[in-house]
């Protein structure tokens, strides 16, 4: 069970936007530690894709954008491709004595 | 280019040891935490442990406290983890990250080491 709960699983179809929610608590995220999103395919390194709640590394694409409020984040994913089909975490720490990071459960997106 | 190379995964009995190493390049090693996260088959990411820069703070999951220690040489820009009394839950493959971002720079993973623990 982790300390940041995400959706299983979203899709939508090439060419939509779809929504990712990273819902924490006073203790990460509303804490104000920053969030992180990763795309994930398993057996690969996990990708940076947005880091400090709202920040693209360079070379990521402008269709990927995040967004903090609360103890609350999300991932925008606009233009769906059949290449954003993978898994998505979201991260941040943790202030609890359960934790020092976290990652969300993780959302699998299905471009359909 | 940025590199994190894991190594030390394999086959182990339960209640043995093993110890992963990751040998980092193309970044100041010094200037970032680093940390091992592991995936279990069919299941999410779970952070496992963290060092701070020097490697004198150290962080862990509940569920390896006790049990795993990490460690880094930063003469050999070199990142461990000791894993002792391993169980059946430990298998997953592990990957080492530096999951600190500074200045737009970092959120580095390793391609993994996949860790069996089996009798």
């Amino acid at each position: 069970q982790s300390v940041l709960t995400q959706p299983p699983s979203v899709s939508g179809a090439p060419g939509q936007r779809v929504t990712i929610s990273c819902t924490g608590s006073n203790s990460n995220i509303g804490a104000g530690y920053d969030v992180h999103w990763y795309q994930h395919l398993p057996g690969t390194a996990p990708k940076l894709l947005i880091y400090a709640n709202n920040n693209r590394p360079s070379g990521v694409p402008d269709r990927f954008s995040g967004s903090k409020s609360g103890t609350s984040a999300s991932l925008a994913i606009t233009g769906l491709q059949a290449e954003d089909e993978a898994d998505y975490y979201c991260q941040s720490y943790d202030s609890s004595m359960s934790a020092y990071l976290a990652f969300g459960g993780g959302t699998q997106l299905t471009v359909l | 280019e940025v590199q994190l190379l894991e190594s030390g995964g394999g086959l182990v009995q339960p209640g043995k040891s093993l110890r992963l190493s990751c040998a980092a390049s193309g970044f100041t090693f010094t200037n970032y935490a680093m940390s091992w996260v592991r995936q279990a088959p069919g299941k999410r990411l779970e952070w496992v442990s963290s060092t701070g820069t020097s490697g004198d703070t150290t962080y862990y999951a509940d569920s390896v406290k006790g049990r795993f220690t990490i460690s880094r040489d930063n003469s050999k820009n070199t990142l461990y983890l000791q894993m002792n009394s391993l169980r059946g839950e430990d298998t997953a493959l592990y990957y080492c990250a530096a999951l600190v971002v500074v200045l737009g720079a970092g959120g580095w993973w390793g391609q993994g080491t996949l860790v069996t623990v089996s009798s």
